[in-house]
């Protein structure tokens, strides 16, 4: 079965500091993956993916993410955080199928707290 | 901000009511999904639609019901709200191909009384 998991709840880093916000996941063939974050009463907005290419995926606001095929891992990663990227974060990937559907398996969110 | 429009943004009713949560989008997408997000936040996909006249379940049960006369309309509809319908609901819509990310709109918060 293809699955996403967030192992974090919550993650808690300093204003300043790198963070990291981790993402595993388990899907047959090769995987498309996404990471989204959702403000308050808000939808998701698309950060970034990875679908071939440089392991290393640059997004908005700063964020990149870095695929690791052989840990199956595709983790969150900002140099240096903002109060403003308090928010939750969903990571994602594009479920393989006898159609080209598009559906994306979420994981369950973490929610990332950058305290001044 | 994407192109994707959802109406109300918050809707309190009562138990019983039949209500229609609206979705437009101005992208030309041929996808259009909706999504449940429940108070622990995870996100659940109980529609999904390819295409005009084309609509299909998702991965959770829902009682609700969908339709796509329109590539750009893909309305939501509760014959009778009940509590536990209390949630929000979140559209979205992608182009056609596993690359291509899905885009969300602001969703609707119901609260069924």
């Amino acid at each position: 079965a293809q699955s996403v998991a967030q192992p974090e709840d919550q993650v808690n880093v300093a204003e300043g500091n790198p963070l990291t916000v981790k993402c595993t996941y388990s899907v047959s063939g090769n995987p498309y993956l996404f990471w989204y974050v959702q403000y308050p009463n808000r939808g998701l907005q698309f950060l970034l993916k990875y679908i071939t290419g440089d392991n290393l995926v640059k997004g908005s606001y700063g964020f990149e993410a870095e695929f690791n095929k052989s840990q199956t891992s595709f983790h969150l990663k900002k140099p240096s955080a903002l109060v403003s990227d308090s928010a939750l974060y969903f990571c994602a990937v594009s479920s393989h199928g006898s159609s080209n559907t598009g559906k994306l398996i979420f994981g369950q969110g973490t929610t990332l707290q950058v305290k001044p | 901000e994407a192109d994707i429009y959802q109406t109300p943004r918050y809707l309190v009713i009562g138990t019983g009511k039949k209500i229609t949560l609206e979705c437009s989008q101005t992208m030309g997408h041929d996808k259009m999904y909706w999504y449940q997000q429940d108070p622990g936040m995870e996100l659940h996909l109980i529609h999904y639609s390819y295409g005009v006249n084309s609509t299909e379940k998702g991965d959770l049960s829902s009682e609700s019901t969908v339709s796509r006369i329109r590539t750009e309309h893909f309305p939501l509809t509760l014959e009778s709200a009940r509590p536990s319908h209390t949630s929000q609901y979140l559209c979205a819509s992608s182009e056609w191909g596993r690359q291509y990310e899905q885009y969300f709109g602001p969703g609707t918060r119901l609260t069924v009384t």
